[in-house]
C-alpha cells in the first residue's frame, strides 16, 4: 500500500537541540496529522492540520501544512530525552477519494543523546 | 475515560489458522478503523465500520474480516494466516470523520 514519504529516517541530536522532520507525497491532503509511536504502543496524535498553510502549535511541537497540501512538517524545539520514539505523518481525505483512512508516513526514529 | 483497548496483547498462531483479534473504542465514539503494521513500516489501512457497517476498506484481501457490534466494539478476522500477516494490528476509534486515537494494539506471530 501508499506510504508517504517521511525524512529523514532517523537522527541522532543532543538533548536541547532543535529538530525538524518532513512528510512528502505525490497525493493530496484534506488533512494532515502527526503521531509519536513509543516500543510496544499505539501511535500518539500529536497535532492536527486541516487547513493548506495552517502553522500549529502544541508545547515545543510546531507543525505546518504545506501550501501545495502534498507536504508537511514538524519541529520539536529544546529536545528531551522522553522525545525518544518514531514520528509518524498522516495524511487523510483529499486525493485518496476518502474521509474514513489515514496513509501513514514511513517514520522518521528520533534518539536524543544527554 | 476509558481509552481504546485492545486484546489479546500478544498471539501465536501457525499458518492456515484463524485468528480474532477485539477492540473496545473510546467512550463516545462510533467509528473504529484496524490498521496492520509490519515491523519497520508505518500503519496500513485495512477497513473501517462506523455504526456497524464497513465503511472504506484498504488493499487487503477478503480473508481479512470484521465486525462492529451495538456498543461501538469491534472484532478483526484473519482467516488462513500467512506468514507475512505477522505484524502489529492496531485499532484507532473516533466519532465519525474527527480525528483517531489508537490502542496499544495486538502483536499477532504467525510460525
Amino acid at each position: 500500500g501508499q506510504q508517504l514519504n517521511q525524512s529523514p529516517q532517523s537522527m541522532f541530536i543532543q538533548e536541547g537541540e532543535d529538530v525538524s522532520m518532513n512528510c512528502t507525497s505525490s497525493s493530496i491532503f484534506n488533512t494532515w496529522l502527526w503521531y509519536k509511536q513509543d516500543p510496544g504502543e499505539g501511535p500518539v496524535l500529536l497535532i492536527a492540520l486541516y487547513k493548506a498553510g495552517e502553522l500549529t502549535s502544541n508545547g515545543r511541537l510546531t507543525a505546518q501544512f504545506g501550501i501545495t497540501r502534498k507536504d508537511s512538517f514538524l519541529n520539536i524545539s529544546a529536545s528531551i530525552p522522553s522525545d525518544v520514539g518514531i514520528y509518524f505523518c498522516a495524511g487523510r481525505g483529499g486525493d485518496t477519494g476518502t474521509a474514513s483512512k489515514l496513509t501513514f508516513g514511513t517514520g522518521t526514529r528520533l534518539q536524543v543523546t544527554l | 475515560e476509558t481509552g481504546v483497548t485492545q486484546s489479546p496483547t500478544h498471539l501465536i498462531k501457525t499458518r492456515g489458522q484463524q485468528v480474532t483479534l477485539r477492540c473496545s473504542s473510546q467512550s463516545g465514539h462510533n467509528t473504529v478503523s484496524w490498521y496492520q503494521q509490519a515491523l519497520g513500516q508505518g500503519p496500513q489501512f485495512i477497513f473501517q465500520y462506523y455504526r456497524e457497517e464497513e465503511n472504506g476498506r484498504g488493499n487487503f484481501p477478503p480473508r481479512f474480516s470484521g465486525l462492529q457490534f451495538p456498543n461501538y466494539s469491534s472484532e478483526l478476522n484473519v482467516n488462513a494466516l500467512e506468514l507475512d500477516d505477522s505484524a502489529l494490528y492496531l485499532c484507532a476509534s473516533s466519532l465519525s470523520y474527527n480525528e483517531q486515537f489508537f490502542g496499544p494494539g495486538t502483536r499477532l506471530t504467525v510460525l
